[in-house]
């Protein structure tokens, strides 16, 4: 979805080093989310924040941070990267209908 | 806990033929439920949600779902399955005092000609 976008698209990494992923949408939307999507799992969310000062720990936060920079922009940061952290990155927004609308995914690899 | 069941990690159908992917759910009070599909090396597409009315929910591309509270399930359906359909696809429930999303584990769609 051209509305939402997110850098990079692939990733390829070694253990221990800091990785940022960015999200910026322009549906103007408060809500905006991280997933990872893992074979045979399904999205799992990592962290969702409501608005610019709003942040919220998901199901599986730990080892990841976000930073809401403004409402349009939110970042994912893996501080210390590790081998089962590679996986496919979903940034999302949701509109006042409760229907998220996704950016097409990170691949992340973590060596 | 609240969950989402998809029981077919992958179903096959003959290209004309009715499809029917299968969801059923474990959430307290009334849920909102969603289908999602993605297509290789693509996001998530919303296809089609219900909150409230009628069981029967039409989507996009001709999908529909009928939520059956008793059974706890929305199985999405299609009449007539083409080609372009195969992709994976997600059921999701988001409890109705909550603004997150519980995915299912996902089930992969394969329409042979």
């Amino acid at each position: 979805d051209a509305d939402v976008t997110q850098t990079p698209r692939n990733r390829i990494t070694k253990t221990g080093k800091r990785i940022m992923l960015e999200c910026s949408q322009t549906k103007g939307h408060d809500r905006m989310y991280w997933y990872r999507q893992d074979p045979g799992l399904g999205l799992r969310l990592i962290y969702y924040s409501f608005d610019v000062k709003d942040i919220n720990k998901g199901e599986i936060s730990d080892g990841y941070s976000v930073s809401r920079q403004a409402q349009a922009k939110f970042s994912l940061s893996l501080e210390s990267a590790i081998p089962n952290q590679t996986a496919l990155y979903f940034c999302a927004t949701r509109d006042g209908g409760n229907e998220q609308f996704f950016g097409p995914g990170t691949r992340l690899t973590v060596l | 806990a609240q969950s989402v069941a998809q029981p077919e990690d992958q179903v096959n159908v003959a290209e004309g033929n009715p499809l029917t992917v299968k969801c059923t759910y474990s959430v307290s009070g009334n849920p909102y439920l969603f289908w999602y599909v993605q297509y290789p090396n693509r996001g998530l597409q919303f296809l089609l949600k219900y909150i409230t009315g009628d069981n029967l929910v039409k989507g996009s591309y001709g999908f529909e779902a009928e939520f059956n509270k008793s059974q706890t399930s929305f199985h999405l359906k299609k009449p007539s399955a083409l080609v372009s359909d195969s992709a994976l696809y997600f059921c999701a429930v988001s409890p109705y005092y909550t603004d997150k999303l519980i995915f299912g584990t996902g089930t992969r769609l394969q329409v042979f000609p």
